[in-house]
């Protein structure tokens, strides 16, 4: 079945830093592929989708260019903020059932 | 704006004992979904439905069964709690756009089975 792999755990950075979450997935067919964003006592909520080889998705200054060479959707950020303190989640839409499959998710910690 | 409500936010309920999450969603989607969310595990998909009185289940279904009377509202029920299930759940909705929409989120239930 379909599946996502992200980075694991934690990613502990500092104020300005560059960002990178890996996200590599497998599925059947030509999936779309999304970045979700939770932060503490809420809901996730919907970052940006990409749904063809070589799109790039962005929004809030972050951003992942779907990859089907690679199978993999990467979250990058230039310069991060203590505000960007989330779990953030990588999924892909399996078109025949409409529905998600998530990654399990990266708790990403910025020290001010 | 996008709304999904979910009650109550907080349970504490005995193990056996019969537990209904519900949830109401005001977008007009016709996706409805449920999910529990776990340390170590992110997010899994339990039952959804895409409609009033459809039901499918998701990837871990046991323990769990799900009801869509209305457009607007989505139940989960666990008809013999177990310590297991102690977790938070969402609920989300989303349009039928055959995977390519994004999902509304709930804020969250948080349920303690003693």
């Amino acid at each position: 079945g379909d599946s996502v792999t992200q980075t694991e755990g934690q990613v502990a950075l500092s104020e300005e830093d560059f960002l990178t979450i890996h996200c590599n997935y497998s599925a059947s067919g030509y999936p779309a592929l999304f970045w979700y964003v939770q932060y503490p006592g809420e809901g996730p909520q919907f970052l940006f989708r990409a749904s063809r080889d070589k799109e790039k998705g962005s929004s809030r200054g972050f951003e992942a260019t779907y990859d089907k060479g690679t199978t993999s959707f990467h979250l990058r950020k230039a310069s991060v903020q203590e505000s960007d303190s989330a779990v953030y989640y990588c999924a892909l839409g399996d078109g025949g059932a409409d529905r998600l499959t998530f990654g399990k998710g990266t708790q990403l910690i910025i020290q001010p | 704006e996008a709304a999904v409500t979910q009650s109550p936010r907080n349970k504490v309920a005995v193990t056996g004992g019969k537990v209904t999450l519900s949830c109401n969603q005001t977008n007009n989607h016709n996706n409805m979904y449920w999910y529990r969310q776990d340390t170590g595990h992110g997010l899994r998909l339990i039952h959804y439905s895409y409609g009033a009185g459809s039901t499918e289940k998701g990837d871990i279904p046991d323990g769990y069964k799900a009801s869509r009377p209305s457009q607007e509202n989505f139940s989960l029920i666990l008809e013999l709690a177990t310590p297991s299930q102690t977790s938070v759940y969402f609920c989300a909705s989303g349009e039928d756009w055959g995977g390519f929409d994004e999902q509304y989120f709930g804020p969250g239930t948080r349920l303690t089975v003693l």
